[in-house]
């Protein structure tokens, strides 16, 4: 389940230290945006999600910031861990996008001890 | 476990063979994706599912033919495929086209 062979943006941080990473959508009608992890080996998993109506959302450890106004979108993480070492993707899902989520790139998050 | 289950993991077939990947969901979802996600681009999608009915094919070749008998399996048949085909094929299921989709593991799939 890796990107292997993409030339992602990597993010490398410590142990303990708080991560963002960052994401910048294309679809200024897009109103639902996500957040995946992907490990490897494995699909991309579900962390967190915000809709247009919101500014902020906060989860365990996890905050997703929504900037409509320059369509930017952050994942911050807390306390990071050597298990956050991932992918991530954000996703967007256009307001007449109906089952067709649309996929960033990803930003690999390297954590060292 | 997300609650969708991809078979094979693994897969490596010949430009000629012919073979298939399956996927079943135990969420109780209504929609079925298939995604592919290659080392040299990001996630694609390639069809979605409404309640049994293919509602989008994005573009895809017809080499590629999706299958879906009820809204908890859905199988892609793969037939005279071509190296850049080689790539992980992930199946996703939402329980409507408007929240998040749940991802299985995914077959890597090598055409040699």
């Amino acid at each position: 389940g890796e990107s292997v062979g993409l030339h992602l943006p990597t993010l490398s941080v410590q142990e303990g230290d708080n991560s963002i990473i960052n994401c910048a959508y294309s679809n200024s009608a897009s109103d639902y945006f996500i957040w995946y992890k992907q490990e490897s080996g494995k699909g991309p998993q579900f962390i967190i999600d915000i809709r247009s109506n919101m500014d902020k959302r906060q989860g365990q450890r996890v905050t997703v910031l929504l900037n409509k106004t320059v369509k930017h979108l952050s994942l911050q993480i807390a306390a990071t861990q050597p298990g956050d070492s991932a992918v991530y993707f954000c996703a967007e899902l256009p307001r007449s996008g109906y089952n067709k989520l649309i996929f960033g790139a990803g930003t690999r998050l390297a954590v060292h001890p | 476990e997300t609650g969708v289950t991809q078979t094979p993991r693994h897969l490596v077939m010949g430009m000629t063979n012919k073979k298939s990947l399956k996927c079943e969901q135990h969420l109780g979802h209504n929609a079925m994706y298939w995604y592919k996600q290659s080392a040299k681009k990001p996630l694609e999608l390639m069809f979605v599912y409404n309640f049994k009915e293919q509602t989008e094919n994005n573009s895809v070749p017809s080499r590629f033919s999706p299958e879906c008998p009820n809204s908890s399996h859905l199988f892609l048949h793969l037939h005279t495929l071509q190296p850049e085909d080689s790539a992980l094929y992930l199946c996703a299921s939402s329980q409507d086209g408007n929240t998040e989709a749940f991802f299985g593991q995914g077959t890597r799939l090598t055409v040699v």
